[in-house]
């Protein structure tokens, strides 16, 4: 079965300095990984995916991240952080294969930008 | 812009009543779900609809039903609501094509069973 573990329920960055949110997958297959951003009362938005080549992924508002097949993870990136980029992010993953399968998310992280 | 669209931000409803969450999808996307999202469980599938009249259990489908008579549209319906069914309800589409195709979200919406 897949899974998703997304290891801070927080992570607290200063204005202006990196961001980085974890998440590690767990597939029998070839992975397909998403991110997904929640502002406060809203549904979720899609920020980028990884399905094939280039490990580094770039997506919406200055972020990527990197997929890295040996240690079986899709960390969110960011080179200077926006007070704005508070919220809830979530990571997804869906196995490759025959038939439908349904994407397995993450428990979510909150990311707090401090001024 | 693509839009999933559900028929209430906020629902107070009593416990043994019977409740419908509406979604409505105008991308013309075959696949539908429902999830629920509850803190510190982030979100668990109770539904979804790969085609019109089709429907597939997800993780958590007990005390739950859904109906899709059309393909814009997935109705999430609650037998019976208990005060264990209140949480946030997430709407999402997605269109067939492919694996890596990602969903799209509605707004939500918070469901309290009094």
């Amino acid at each position: 079965a897949q899974s998703v573990a997304q290891p801070e329920d927080q992570v607290n960055v200063a204005e202006g300095n990196p961001l980085t949110v974890k998440c590690t997958y767990s597939v029998s297959g070839n992975p397909y990984l998403f991110w997904y951003v929640q502002y406060p009362n809203r549904g979720l938005q899609f920020l980028l995916k990884y399905i094939t080549g280039d490990n580094l992924v770039k997506g919406s508002y200055g972020f990527e991240a990197e997929f890295n097949k040996s240690q079986t993870s899709f960390h969110l990136k960011k080179p200077s952080a926006l007070v704005s980029d508070s919220a809830l992010y979530f990571c997804a993953v869906r196995e490759g294969s025959g038939g439908y399968q349904k994407v397995t998310f993450g428990t979510g992280t909150k990311l707090q930008v401090i001024p | 812009d693509v839009k999933v669209t559900q028929s209430s931000r906020y629902l107070v409803k009593r416990t043994g009543e019977k409740v419908f969450l509406e979604c409505v999808q105008d991308m013309d996307h075959e696949n539908m779900f429902w999830y629920r999202q509850d803190p510190g469980l982030g979100l668990r599938l109770i539904y979804f609809s790969y085609d019109v009249k089709m429907k597939e259990k997800g993780d958590i489908p007990e005390g739950y039903s859904v109906s899709r008579e059309k393909k814009e549209r997935f109705s999430l319906i609650l037998e019976s609501a208990s005060t264990n069914q209140t949480s946030m309800y997430l709407c999402a589409s997605s269109a067939r094509a492919g694996w890596g195709t990602e969903a799209f979200f509605g707004q939500g919406t918070r469901l309290t069973v009094v």
